[in-house]
């Protein structure tokens, strides 16, 4: 069974910084793009970082907003995908969802969604 | 970036309704369409992909359809657990986007 369980969230000033982790499971995770979606309070969702699979040599983007202070990486031993967010902003306030490209043309698995908070 | 336009935004219908959706590409994205749903404090469930595809395990009564710019998504007859909000999603380019989405309510 395909498992995606997302941590590392909660409140942070802005300025600072989180590390995102989401623990992969029940597939062959170096097969599959994994992307980082996330969700304002009351808004529509928004991709924010892509890593892509092995084929492609894990290659990483980004959306604009995002670009130069995310940075998203993964640990293929432990099958943990992770998102590094610097320079934290209040627009940044979601929930943060892990989502598995099923190769498709579709993100056919999500986590749970972690919920990040930037206040002062 | 490729932006998507839902309309409507926001439908009101009966149980045992025909409701559409459509979803307006701002350039041709060939068929790499998916919509999903998402109910209150939950994550999107995929619905459906490549513009027609049902994902295994949803319900048969959810359709898709279009090419290029114009997609539309039907529930042929609204069941109760169908009420939430409805998402397309482009996948020809990233970044990835999704459309404003459509909240669909008991009338």
């Amino acid at each position: 069974e395909v498992q995606l369980v997302e941590s590392g969230g909660g409140l942070v000033q802005p300025g600072g910084s989180l590390r995102l982790s989401c623990a992969a499971s029940g597939f062959t995770f170096s097969d599959h793009h994994m992307d980082w979606v996330r969700q304002a309070p009351g808004k529509g969702l928004e991709c924010v970082a892509r890593s892509k699979n092995r084929g492609s040599s894990y290659a990483a983007e980004y959306v604009a907003s995002v670009k130069g202070r995310f940075t998203i990486s993964r640990d293929e031993s432990k099958n943990l995908l992770y998102l590094q967010m610097n320079g934290l902003r209040t627009d940044d306030t979601a929930v943060y969802y892990c989502a598995r490209d099923g190769m498709n043309y579709s993100f056919d698995y999500w986590g749970h969604g972690i919920l990040v908070t930037v206040s002062s | 970036d490729i932006q998507l336009t839902q309309s409507p935004s926001f439908l009101s219908a009966s149980v045992g309704d025909r409701v559409t959706i459509t979803c307006r590409a701002s350039q041709g994205i060939n068929t790499y369409l998916a919509w999903y749903q998402q109910k209150p404090g939950k994550a999107p469930n995929l619905l459906i992909y490549v513009a027609s595809t049902l994902q295994t395990g949803a319900p048969s009564r959810f359709s898709g359809s279009g090419s290029g710019t114009e997609f539309t998504l039907t529930i042929s007859s609204l069941q109760p657990e169908d009420f939430a909000t409805y998402y397309c999603q482009q996948l020809n380019s990233y970044p990835v986007t999704f459309g404003g989405g459509t909240k669909v309510e008991i009338k």
